[in-house]
């Protein structure tokens, strides 16, 4: 497709399991963010890829969060032994350079019980 | 880091009224986007708009990048508006957008 790909949409973890979401970018962008949104609130940074570079990765909550690009195009973001209060819709956007319009997936609604 | 805050958080408007939303920012900018969050949660680009003004059908953005702020024009207002608006910026620190809190609009019919 054309777009920002996220999978899976949604996804239930029982706490204390390790859960990896997939973010499928538009081709040719170099950009990519995560991002994590709260119910009620809008998206906060988490961490930024240009190419297979984690540039930045200050909004990451904590060390059981982890992004990679390995090839600068799929980027996978794995949350380990999960949290109630990870519980979240988890945002994926693709630019063509930093600092352009950006464009985002459907998201990923994690849940963990 | 940059602010970014919205307003009104909270808009309900009657089919076919007009409304403004405004997003003000608390640093030069060098992206600004408004986005319209629809009830399945997707993000849909409105505008790209660091500086000027333009339109795209019933929607229209001015952004006024020396005085810290974007305006976001909606006419005639449909049902299917209904949704949550997002303004973001990117600062000069860094290339990650920042979200304002958003403007919940409803448009009853």
């Amino acid at each position: 497709g054309a777009g920002v790909s996220q999978s899976p949409r949604y996804k239930v973890a029982k706490r204390g399991q390790d859960v990896a979401l997939r973010c499928d970018p538009i081709s040719g962008h170099v950009s990519l963010f995560w991002y994590q949104q709260a119910l009620g609130q809008g998206p906060e940074f988490l961490t930024y890829f240009q190419n297979e570079a984690q540039l930045d990765k200050s909004g990451l909550p904590s060390d059981r969060f982890f992004a990679e690009r390995p090839e600068g195009s799929v980027s996978t973001l794995k949350i380990q032994r999960t949290q109630q209060e990870d519980s979240a819709v988890y945002l994926c956007a693709s630019s063509l350079l930093a600092q352009v319009e950006a464009f985002f997936g459907q998201g990923t609604r994690l849940t963990v019980v | 880091g940059i602010q970014v805050e919205q307003s009104p958080p909270d808009l309900i408007l009657q089919e076919g009224a007009n409304s403004t939303l405004r997003c003000n920012f608390s640093d030069s900018v060098n992206n600004l986007q408004w986005f319209h969050q629809n009830p399945w949660g997707q993000l849909i680009n409105l505008f790209y708009i660091p500086s000027g003004t333009k339109q795209n059908g019933r929607l229209s953005a001015t952004t006024v990048a020396t005085e810290r702020y974007s305006l976001l024009y909606i006419s005639s207002s449909q049902t299917t508006d209904s949704g949550v608006y997002f303004c973001a910026v990117v600062g000069n620190a860094g290339n990650m957008l920042t979200f304002g809190g958003g403007t919940r609009l409803m448009v009853k019919p």
